[in-house]
């Protein structure tokens, strides 16, 4: 059965860097999607992104984040300069399109700890 | 506004009791869907169940179940027989047309001890 993956697991990087956190959705799925959960806390959403534009973001997302789908298979999200605060799971998710009657497949997450 | 809430924070129960969590929503649109996810102690999200607005039938998968009551806007979620493997922290999520894209707003969780 075809599933999101997200590299690496974990990454652990120091306050001020930059990371880029990798995904490849399923490969017929258009839409695409990065939320976050903060240790203990709820999943929120971050942002949606479709043939090349980002569809929707949150106020989480700021300009310190970006996305971009850099070839046909990878989606990444880049943190520009990390604060102890981006410290969280991240969680790709792919859909065959981005109405509601879609669902979303959720990537295993990668945790991010900023020290 | 979209919003899930889930009261209860944390539930503890000894194995093979039967264990209800609560999930109450609100939203403006009459087309919706609602969601279980579980997230054992690895962090994955492990997807339970989808329930579109218009299917009000509770369902039952094995020892799951699932009561949608528009009325009260609840989509509470029952474990019949707990293991100790049922321990995770539970979300319930909804999608609607309130946004550009079908982004699912999740609760805050409940996190399911369950004791051998």
């Amino acid at each position: 059965e075809p599933e999101v993956t997200q590299t690496p697991s974990h990454q652990v990087t120091q306050m001020g860097q930059e990371v880029i956190l990798r995904c490849v959705p399923i490969s017929n799925h258009l839409y695409f999607y990065w939320y976050r959960q903060i240790l203990g806390q709820k999943v929120e959403f971050l942002v949606s992104f479709y043939n090349n534009e980002i569809s929707e973001k949150s106020e989480i997302f700021d300009d310190q984040f970006s996305v971009e789908r850099p070839d046909g298979s990878n989606f990444t999200l880049k943190i520009r300069s990390t604060k102890l605060e981006d410290s969280a799971m991240y969680f790709c998710a792919s859909s065959e399109e981005g109405r509601i009657t879609h669902e979303q497949y959720f990537g295993p997450g990668t945790r991010l700890t900023v020290t | 506004a979209q919003k899930v809430t889930q009261a209860q924070t944390e539930i503890s129960v000894v194995e093979k009791e039967d264990v209800t969590l609560d999930c109450v929503y609100e939203t403006r649109d009459t087309t919706y869907y609602l969601f279980w996810y579980k997230q054992p102690p690895s962090g994955e999200l492990v997807f339970l169940i989808r329930r579109n607005s218009f299917d009000e039938q509770n369902e039952i998968s094995g020892r799951y179940s699932w009561n949608f009551q528009k009325s009260t806007s609840s989509f509470n979620f029952t474990i019949t027989a707990s293991q100790v493997v049922d321990s995770a922290v539970y979300f319930c999520a909804l999608s609607d047309y309130g946004g550009a894209t079908n982004k699912l707003i999740f609760g805050t969780g409940t996190l399911l001890a369950v004791q051998p």
